[in-house]
């Protein structure tokens, strides 16, 4: 079975700032995605930046961007930039590839990310 | 706009009572789930549908149910044998296959409390 690990449960950082939210997994498979989702308070909870496993390039969207090391199963989102916007949970989550029904999404704990004015 | 409607945003309910979560869809999704959130343990999955009619148990789904007789709608029944009912539960759906493989849409949640 998969595991995924969010060591942080809160953390902060002051806007304009620069923030790394870490993630680690623990999975057999070869092929797989990873996620980051932020769910804002009262808020829904939205698809941040995806991963492929395959793929050796890192994932970067706008401010966001990650450190997919696949040989030491770890997977941390860098907020570049920081707003006041980017206060959330941030879940990492982890699919197997050929499941892409989605039944088989793993979820870490989340962390509580706030961003300070 | 497309999106995931979850009803009611918040819910209470006495012991021993079985309530009924709405999930509806208009973004014409083949999958859709129910997760279950608590304080320090992510998301997990109570129930998944891939098609109509026919629904799948995730990892907690002792002690409630489900249906699924149209695409659009999947209501979540929390009944009197969930021990413990209280916790934000979130609907959310995919779409097979293609760029956006992986990414779930979700609501915004019902937050049921026992009293």
């Amino acid at each position: 079975a998969q595991t995924v690990t969010q060591s942080q449960p809160e953390m902060s950082v002051q806007e304009a700032e620069t923030v790394t939210l870490s993630c680690t997994y623990d999975t057999s498979e070869n092929n797989y995605y990873l996620f980051w989702y932020k769910q804002p308070p009262s808020r829904q909870m939205i698809l941040v930046i995806r991963q492929e496993a395959y793929k050796q390039q890192n994932a970067t969207e706008n401010r966001f961007s990650v450190n997919f090391q696949k040989a030491a199963k770890s997977f941390s989102l860098k907020i570049s930039d920081s707003q006041l916007g980017d206060t959330a949970m941030y879940f990492c989550a982890f699919m197997k590839h050929e499941e892409s029904y989605g039944q088989n999404f793993v979820f870490g704990p989340g962390t509580r990310l706030s961003v300070l004015p | 706009d497309g999106g995931i409607t979850q009803s009611p945003k918040y819910l209470f309910r006495k012991e021993g009572q079985n309530v009924t979560l709405s999930c509806e869809q208009n973004l014409n999704h083949d999958a859709m789930y129910w997760y279950r959130q608590d304080p320090g343990q992510g998301l997990r999955l109570i129930y998944y549908s891939q098609i109509v009619n026919d629904f799948q148990k995730g990892d907690i789904a002792e002690g409630y149910s489900v249906s699924r007789e149209k695409k659009e709608s999947f209501p979540l029944t929390v009944t009197s044998a969930q021990k413990n009912p209280t916790a934000f539960y979130l609907c959310a759906s995919h779409l097979y296959g293609g760029r956006r493989t992986g990414e779930l849409f979700f609501g915004e949640g019902s937050r049921l409390t026992v009293l």
